[in-house]
Order: structure tokens, then sequence, then C-alpha cells
């Protein structure tokens, strides 16, 4: 089955800095990578995804890169503010399965 | 509703007690998800539901784990015989249909004593 592995599992960035959060995948069959935000007390918030048919995809401060031929794929996020910390967790899904296969999560803190 | 509902928020149980979670999906969402996060750790697919059939049960850990959906929408997650290692938090999603993307609700914060 699909296994995704993340790093870092934490993360201290400095407010107006950019943090970056990769994952690798194992099943060359998966389409479709989705980043959640969870903070504490709630459910994964979904912030951005891409599929597989495409390279890049931004959202204001939010990007996601996919990397097919090294399965690998990666959240950037710039100009970081204190609200932005939280954990994220990246996932992976193949056009045959339902599910979502989740990473670990990255712990990401954004200090003053 | 808005978002995907879930309750109860918070369960505390005696072990060996049978424990019940409700979901209530977005309204319109066909397709339904449970999975499991244990304490620090990232979350482990249970059940998938397409309408009332489940054509994915692989995640289910036990037979002491079963769940159902009814009229397409709500699903209840029930495990009998709880064990010690039953405590997570369980989480629902649900999407418009199975391809695309999963929204969550917050979760049932299970705990057995």
């Amino acid at each position: 089955g699909e296994n995704v592995e993340q790093h870092p599992s934490t993360l201290s960035v400095q407010e107006g800095d950019s943090a970056v959060i990769k994952c690798t995948y194992s099943d060359s069959a998966s389409n479709y990578f989705p980043w959640y935000k969870q903070e504490l007390g709630k459910g994964p918030q979904l912030i951005i995804d891409i599929r597989s048919n495409v390279g890049e995809k931004k959202d204001q401060r939010i990007a996601v890169t996919l990397n097919k031929t090294a399965k690998h794929f990666s959240l950037h996020i710039t100009e970081t503010q204190p609200e932005d910390s939280a954990v994220y967790f990246c996932a992976a899904k193949t056009g045959t399965a339902s599910k979502l296969t989740f990473g670990t999560g990255t712990r990401l803190q954004v200090t003053l | 509703g808005a978002g995907v509902s879930q309750s109860p928020s918070n369960k505390v149980t005696e072990k060996g007690k049978d424990v019940e979670l409700r979901c209530d999906p977005i309204s319109g969402h066909t397709a339904l998800y449970w999975y499991r996060q244990s304490l620090g750790q990232g979350l482990e697919f249970l059940i998938y539901f397409q309408g009332n059939s489940a054509p994915d049960k692989s995640g289910l850990p036990s037979d002491r784990f079963s769940a159902e959906r009814t009229g397409g929408s709500v699903s209840t997650l029930t495990i009998q015989r709880t064990q010690q290692e039953d405590s997570a938090v369980y989480l629902c999603a649900s999407s418009f249909v199975e391809d695309q993307p999963q929204h969550f609700g917050d979760g049932t914060r299970l705990s057995i004593l």
C-alpha cells in the first residue's frame, strides 16, 4: 500500500520568514495530494491540494510543488505569521483508492 | 449544516463498554470517511461510505469496530467491548463525490479508562 513520509517533524521560523515542509510517497499511482492544517482541538482543515497533472499551485502565501519523477511534494508558506502556527499534514491518494494516506505531521511554530 | 458535525465531542467510558460515535456530513456530500488519530500520530483510515454502502472497510482494526450510514447522510461508528488502545480522536470527513476534496469535522475524543 501507499506510504507517505513527512519532514521535518517540527519547524520553528521567525515571523516573516518562509517555511517548507516536504513529503515523499511510495505509490507511483498516487494522483492527488492535499495538505491539511490542524489547530489544537480541531479537525484538519484543507488548505491546498494538487493533482498529478500539475507541477505547482499557489494560493496567496501558500504554494505546493509536485515532482512525480522523484515522488515528492512540498508545502511552501511565505511571509509566515503567528496564526500559521499549527500542525500540518500531507496526504496522498491513488485513483483506485478512496482513502487518504497521511504523513505523520509537522508542528510549525512561528515566533515573533 | 455548514460543515461536518460530530458528536459527542468528548467521550469517556470504562473498558469493556460499547460506544457510538456520530457523524453528520456536509449536506449533499455522498462520500463519507472515518479516520482515527492516536496521540501525536497521523490519521489512520478506517472506513469509506458511498451513499449507504461501504465499499472499503479495510481500515477497521478488528471485528469490534463497525459502522453504518443511513439515508445517505448520518453515519454511526460503533466500538464494542472497548479496550484502552481504542483511545484516540475519531475523525469523520465527507466529500461531494469520492474523487473530490475531503472535509473534516472536529472529531470525537474517546478516552477508555
